[in-house]
């Protein structure tokens, strides 16, 4: 296992559209995350997984998002109806975590959108 | 929203030299952690620090948390060429699950 995978690397999409990003974690992390960054800024917390249970989401996140980690391996980060607003780098990252321990996060190259 | 602020923003210099960039932050944390990013790529984990450390080292990396002025510094000695990325600081806070929450970041450029 070489770290974590995103795919596609680029995407460009109309306004509209839909677009569907994947990412494998480390297999043997528990944890699996989504952060979002735009030129300039550090990456914003997007969601959160601990095996297949979504246990927070950023307010940032509106309901045209929605992200899947069916049985706790691979997720899916859904955005619909894509805005020039949603234009930025989406980063996947995972971990291992336990109820008060504290680890570094691995994150993959990031998936980067551009809305048109 | 972001819970550290880096300073400076950018900070340019030759190799050999030592880089220092600090990091403020908000709230009572559990640990810090220190990542740095490549143009357009993701972010690699450096260094984490935990409240009740005041200094760690890793190579050519010093880092040290003061949780009485809620700061802390990232020091690169001896910088490379190869040193130039954007550094960031991130927090996780007390009693939290671990979320990150990171800063604005520093842009260190190291010329040969």
């Amino acid at each position: 296992d070489t770290g974590v995978s995103q795919d596609p690397r680029h995407k460009i999409t109309k306004r509209g559209q839909n677009v569907t990003f994947r990412c494998d974690p480390i297999s043997e992390h528990n944890r699996l995350y989504w952060y979002r960054q735009t030129l300039g800024q550090g990456p914003e917390f997007l969601t959160y997984f601990q095996n297949e249970a979504q246990l927070e989401k950023s307010r940032l996140l509106s309901d045209r998002f929605s992200a899947e980690r069916p049985k706790g391996s691979f997720s899916t980060l859904e955005i619909q109806r894509t805005e020039q607003g949603d234009s930025a780098m989406y980063l996947c990252a995972s971990s291992l975590g336990e109820k008060q321990s504290y680890y570094g996060y691995t994150f993959g190259s990031g998936t980067r959108l551009t809305v048109v | 929203s972001q819970q550290g602020e880096e300073d400076p923003q950018a900070l340019s210099i030759q190799e050999g030299e030592n880089a220092t960039m600090n990091c403020s932050y908000k709230t009572s944390i559990n640990n810090l952690q220190w990542y740095r990013q490549n143009s357009g790529r993701g972010l690699v984990h450096l260094i984490l620090i935990r409240s009740n450390e005041r200094e760690k080292h890793s190579g050519r990396l010093r880092v040290t948390l003061d949780t009485s002025k809620k700061s802390s510094s990232l020091l690169i000695t001896a910088s490379r060429a190869a040193d130039t990325a954007s550094y960031f600081c991130a927090t996780v806070e007390v009693d939290s699950w671990g979320k990150l929450q990171f800063g604005a970041g520093t842009q260190v450029v190291v010329t040969p």
